[in-house]
């Protein structure tokens, strides 16, 4: 059984901190790794994706893998009341192409 | 690049009718689609797999005869929820991948349709 373990937060953090999202799998043979902002009531939005160990940066986005540790996550530098959203972290296994989410991490940028 | 429609966004619909929900990839093809169904303040949970030209594969508890899957053409998969209930009342997303780009490329997601029954 694939699981996708994140903090359930809340997270609050005020307009431009750093916000921080942590992820850990289970699953050893996972090769793909997504972060997905959902804003309440709509459907999710695909911020990054990550497949090597280390760093990936987008814009504000940074994702971080390290496989040994079986750990994603996500940083959004200068955080912006819009980044106010549930972000999910998402794992695609090597045997097949299911998408396993964790529950998500809600996330609050206070003005 | 990577679109997907999803149609209707929203459906109301009364007890024991039915619900066809419509998801198209406009930009590319996808031999295989995915239905996922997320109540409030949950995560997404897989319902079904659906595959072109071939029958959807459903998760554990999902019953197959209420949510009919077809997948009729390389950019078209439909959910069919049959004799619906107000217990079906949820946010039905369907998702695909452009499978030219590799297995492990990321899903596009559709808008999703919000169901309520009454």
């Amino acid at each position: 059984q694939k699981e996708v373990e994140q903090n359930s937060g809340p997270l609050s953090v005020p307009e431009g901190a750093i916000a921080s999202l942590n992820c850990t799998y289970s699953d050893r043979g996972s090769q793909s790794f997504f972060w997905y902002r959902q804003y309440s009531g709509k459907s999710p939005e695909l911020i990054m994706f990550i497949y090597s160990n280390g760093d990936k940066e987008d814009g504000r986005f940074t994702a971080q893998l390290n496989k040994a540790s079986q750990y994603v996550s996500l940083l959004i530098r200068d955080s912006q009341p819009s980044d106010s959203a549930t972000y999910l972290c998402a794992v695609k296994g090597g045997s097949n192409y299911k998408l396993t989410f964790g529950k998500g991490t809600l996330l609050t940028v206070n003005p | 690049g990577a679109v997907v429609s999803q149609h209707p966004s929203w459906v109301i619909c009364k007890s024991g009718t039915s619900v066809k929900i419509e998801c198209r990839s406009l930009d590319f093809q996808a031999t295989t689609m995915f239905w996922y169904r997320q109540f409030p303040k949950q995560s997404l949970m897989l319902m079904a797999t659906s595959n072109e030209g071939s029958k959807a594969t459903y998760e554990q508890g999902v019953e197959k005869d209420k949510f009919l899957i077809n997948h009729a053409s390389l950019t078209l998969s439909t959910l069919t929820v049959t004799s619906a209930h107000p217990e079906d009342s949820s946010f039905y997303i369907c998702s695909a991948m452009d499978e030219e780009k590799g297995l492990n490329s990321p899903l596009h997601f559709g808008n999703g349709t919000r169901l309520t029954v009454t």
